[in-house]
């Protein structure tokens, strides 16, 4: 069955830390791969996408993943995390054919001490 | 301004009393889907809709009904809710299924809870 997997499931860094998040998937075929973040007390958002081309994308606030094929993985990456940075991150796969489903990680809590 | 308005927000209600969530998008999007949120499962599909009239079970669909008879809205129907749907709820709607045209715009969510 398709899923993804995020091995972080709380994770806890003070300010001007870095940050890497890990996100693999099971699917064979082609997918398009998105890491959403959950502020506190509010809805998700997109922070970055992929659908093609360079696997090093760049999305909002800094943050960056890097898809790697053989691997299956997709790991957001922050080079110096703020406070603000505390949220929820889920990564998210879409399968470009065969489903109209989108599958979600279990999300990294992730905590930024000032 | 481009949204997803989901109604009610919050809501507890009792075993067993219907209820519908709303789900409202002003983007002229084709797919549309709901989520629910549990501590440590991340985000399950419920349901989701290719467009009008076209819906499909997602992982978790027990329990629920939802019906797409406009583009723009996709109710949530719990026709006889149970303790264990007590949970936040999502509405997000894309552009399409087509790559490139998948990002997913959520909605503010709606914490139901069933006594």
């Amino acid at each position: 069955a398709q899923s993804v997997s995020q091995h972080n499931h709380h994770v806890i860094l003070s300010e001007a830390a870095s940050l890497e998040l890990g996100c693999n998937y099971s699917y064979g075929g082609t997918v398009n791969l998105f890491w959403y973040v959950q502020y506190p007390g509010q809805h998700l958002q997109l922070l970055l996408k992929y659908f093609s081309g360079d696997p090093l994308v760049k999305g909002i606030k800094g943050f960056e993943a890097e898809f790697i094929k053989s691997k299956f993985s997709f790991n957001l990456r922050k080079p110096s995390v703020q406070w603000s940075d505390t949220a929820e991150y889920f990564c998210a796969v879409k399968p470009t054919s065969g489903t109209y489903k989108y599958i979600f990680g279990t999300g990294t809590r992730l905590k930024v001490l000032a | 301004e481009a949204q997803v308005t989901q109604n009610p927000r919050y809501l507890i209600t009792v075993t067993g009393k219907k209820l519908t969530v709303t789900c409202s998008q002003n983007m002229n999007h084709e797919y549309m889907s709901w989520y629910r949120q549990d501590p440590g499962l991340g985000l399950r599909q419920i349901y989701y809709s290719m467009n009008v009239e076209v819906t499909d079970k997602g992982d978790v669909p027990e329990g629920y009904k939802v019906s797409r008879k406009e583009k723009r809205n996709f109710p949530l129907i719990l026709e006889s809710p149970s303790p264990n749907q007590t949970s936040l709820y999502f509405c997000a709607s894309s552009l399409s299924r087509a790559s490139g045209a998948n990002v997913l715009t959520f909605g503010a969510g709606s914490r139901l809870t069933v006594l």
